[in-house]
């Protein structure tokens, strides 16, 4: 089983629907879990952490934690073509010393 | 404009042939790292640096080097290049005790024939 798992998509969906990528991981003891946005051919970009169970609210973005069933998800609203790109999810895996693992990514495409 | 600044972003060379890799950050951050993504397979950890002097290895270290000799600077090295390390490199920074990495370069494109 891979620390964390991610569907590889592509995810389609039209612009200005509700985007949901998800998440799992291994670790349960991992308390720390990160979404970063990476456009083709750019450096990934920090757009959400979550920390506690439940939901985090960003702008468009919502962040989903669930440890007990070990997924975190994250949720983009309204979604606009600007947002169509890799989405990597990344935990603390706090059996490694708390080491960032990353899963291999989301691709998100939504149509306009 | 705080930045991570890779050089080169593309390079071709032939195995064996010893090449560095630079990254330069402008913000004053402790925890400096290496990633190289591969398709399917995500970034992976190829070194880290807590403070200058101080680095440890990643998942993939073997066939490179770092050093940290000054903050702001972290180059990853590798000594005879083989084509498995054909791949796209990540340097990343952020301050210590931040659980994750806040700041990328703009990737370092490298193929080794």
């Amino acid at each position: 089983q891979k620390e964390v798992e991610q569907n590889s998509g592509p995810l389609s969906v039209p612009e200005g629907a509700i985007a949901s990528l998800n998440c799992t991981y291994s670790d349960r003891g991992s308390q720390s879990f990160f979404w970063y946005r990476q456009y083709s051919g750019k450096s990934p970009e920090l757009i959400m952490f979550i920390y506690s169970n439940g939901d985090k609210e960003d702008g468009r973005f919502t962040a989903q934690l669930n440890k007990a069933s070990q997924y975190v998800s994250l949720l983009i609203r309204d979604s606009q073509p600007s947002d169509s790109a890799t989405y990597l999810c990344a935990v603390n895996h706090q059996e490694y010393g708390n080491k960032l693992v990353f899963g291999a990514g989301t691709i998100l495409r939504v149509k306009s | 404009e705080a930045q991570v600044t890779q050089n080169p972003r593309y390079l071709i060379t032939v195995t064996g042939k010893k090449l560095t890799v630079t990254c330069s950050q402008n913000m004053n951050h402790e925890y400096m790292s290496w990633y190289r993504q591969d398709p399917g397979l995500g970034l992976r950890q190829i070194y880290y640096s807590m403070n200058v002097e101080v680095t440890d290895k990643g998942d993939v270290p073997e066939g490179y080097k770092v050093s940290r000799k000054e903050k702001r600077n972290f180059p990853l090295i590798l000594e005879s290049p083989s084509p498995n390390q054909t791949s796209l490199y990540f340097c990343a920074s952020s301050f210590a005790g931040i659980r994750t990495e806040a700041f990328f370069g703009q990737g370092t494109r490298l193929t080794v024939v």
